[in-house]
């Protein structure tokens, strides 16, 4: 069964910094591009960073280029999300999710972690 | 980037019921689009992939159909635990991979 376990949220200041932490399980991680989707409270989704398999090539969204960085670990089947210079508008539930299919990163994400919440305030 | 919009925002229906849900993209996305149903407090549960695929678990109720910037998920004969927000999604080469505003489904 596949499971993805976040980790890493809590409440941080505006200009602050977290890293979320996504361990995966029950497929082969390192056949799979991953993504990071965010939704906040009361509101729809928001696709944030995707990462290939071997992190050949990874993407943003406008909102969080220049202050996210996706990487992953394959040897520990880890993905992260580093968050940096953090906004007030970053506060949301943020979820790690699993291509659909090996070697595919545009495709549908199948199977999704139950998301680690992040709140920036003051 | 590509927009997504869905139609409609809501709406009410009756267990038995037809419904069909629209979605629609601001560029030719071919059939590079997921739908996806979400149930209060629950993560995203992948309905259909590749726009009328349909995700392996996931009842035949469920169907999907359309290509270019139109696209239909249609679910027959609605069900009690169908009652729930649905979003699409486009996969195309363009990032952002954007998701619609969601629809939401309730009981009339």
């Amino acid at each position: 069964e596949v499971q993805l376990v976040e980790s890493g949220g809590g409440l941080v200041q505006p200009g602050g910094y977290l890293r979320l932490s996504c361990a995966a399980s029950g497929f082969t991680f390192d056949d799979y591009a991953l993504y990071w989707v965010r939704q906040s409270p009361g509101k729809g989704l928001e696709w944030v960073s995707g990462i290939y398999w071997n992190s050949g090539s990874t993407g943003y969204a406008d909102s969080v280029k220049g202050r996210f960085t996706i990487s992953r670990d394959n040897a520990r089947n880890t993905l992260y999300l580093q968050m940096n210079s953090l906004r007030v508008e970053d506060t949301a539930l943020y979820y790690c999710a699993k291509a659909v299919r090996r070697y595919d990163f545009y495709s549908g994400a199948d199977s999704w972690g139950q998301g680690t919440l992040v709140t920036v305030s003051s | 980037d590509i927009q997504m919009t869905q139609s409609p925002s809501s709406l009410s229906a009756s267990v038995g019921d037809r419904v069909t849900i629209t979605c629609r993209a601001s560029h030719n996305i071919y059939n590079y689009l997921n739908w996806f149903q979400q149930r209060p407090g629950r993560a995203p549960n992948l309905l259909i992939y590749d726009a009328s695929s349909l995700q392996s678990g996931v009842p035949s109720r469920f169907t999907g159909s359309g290509s270019g910037t139109e696209f239909t998920l249609t679910i027959t004969s609605l069900q009690p635990e169908d009652f729930a927000t649905y979003f699409c999604q486009h996969s195309y080469s363009t990032l952002p991979f954007t998701f619609g505003p969601g629809t939401k489904v309730d009981i009339k």
